[in-house]
């Protein structure tokens, strides 16, 4: 089955900063990748989502890209802000699976002022 | 509200005992997913439905459990004769059709004693 690696497990970073956080996945097939925000007790929210026919896409201060020969995408926060400070799960998933979302162990993001 | 509803929000059981947890998705999403998070890690696949047709179990999902969406609206998902490792959030998303973003409800946190 599909593996996903999410890295850094922790990330803390000064207002205004940048974030990255990086994603690995095992299955080829896998072709949307979508990345969720979680605050604490909250659910996940999608933040971003970039399909396997697009290498980059931005909304924003977020951003996502996506290498698809080496299987790795990553989420990019410039100008951070005390209120992106959550967990950020990337996930990968594909057609013939219905979709359902794989997800990484998260990364605990904190944006101090 | 138009968001995907859960109830409870919250169950205390002891082991052994059988629970029940119910998912309403956002109106006219034919796409139904169950999902499991325990601490700090990333929500893990259960199964899916394409209106009242269940199309995917995850190996995760034992004879011990099971669900249901009988009229291709609310879900419900059983576990039955319940252990101290079933203790996790349980999460129910929706989507509007395959492929499409996935919203997450706010979950039925499980505590088996």
């Amino acid at each position: 089955g599909e593996n996903v690696e999410q890295h850094p497990s922790t990330l803390s970073v000064q207002e205004g900063d940048s974030a990255v956080i990086k994603c690995t996945y095992s299955d080829s097939a896998s072709n949307y990748f979508p990345w969720y925000k979680q605050e604490l007790g909250k659910r996940p929210q999608l933040i971003i989502d970039i399909r396997s026919n697009v290498g980059e896409k931005k909304d924003q201060r977020i951003a996502v890209t996506l290498n698809k020969t080496a299987k790795h995408f990553s989420l990019h926060i410039t100008e951070t802000q005390p209120e992106d400070s959550a967990v950020y799960f990337c996930a990968a998933s594909k057609a013939n699976s219905g979709y359902a979302l794989n997800f990484g162990k998260g990364t605990s993001l904190l944006v101090t002022p | 509200d138009t968001g995907v509803s859960q109830d409870p929000r919250h169950k205390i059981t002891k082991r052994g005992q059988n629970v029940t947890f119910r998912c309403d998705p956002i109106s006219e999403h034919n796409r139904l997913y169950w999902y499991r998070q325990t601490l700090g890690q990333g929500p893990e696949f259960l199964t899916y439905f394409q209106n009242e047709a269940q199309l995917e179990k995850s190996r995760l999902l034992s004879d011990r459990f099971s669900a249901e969406r009988p009229k291709g609206s609310f879900s419900t998902l059983e576990i039955q004769r319940t252990e101290q490792g079933d203790s996790a959030m349980y999460l129910c998303a929706s989507s509007l059709a395959s492929g499409d973003e996935q919203y997450f409800g706010p979950g039925t946190r499980l505590t088996v004693t």
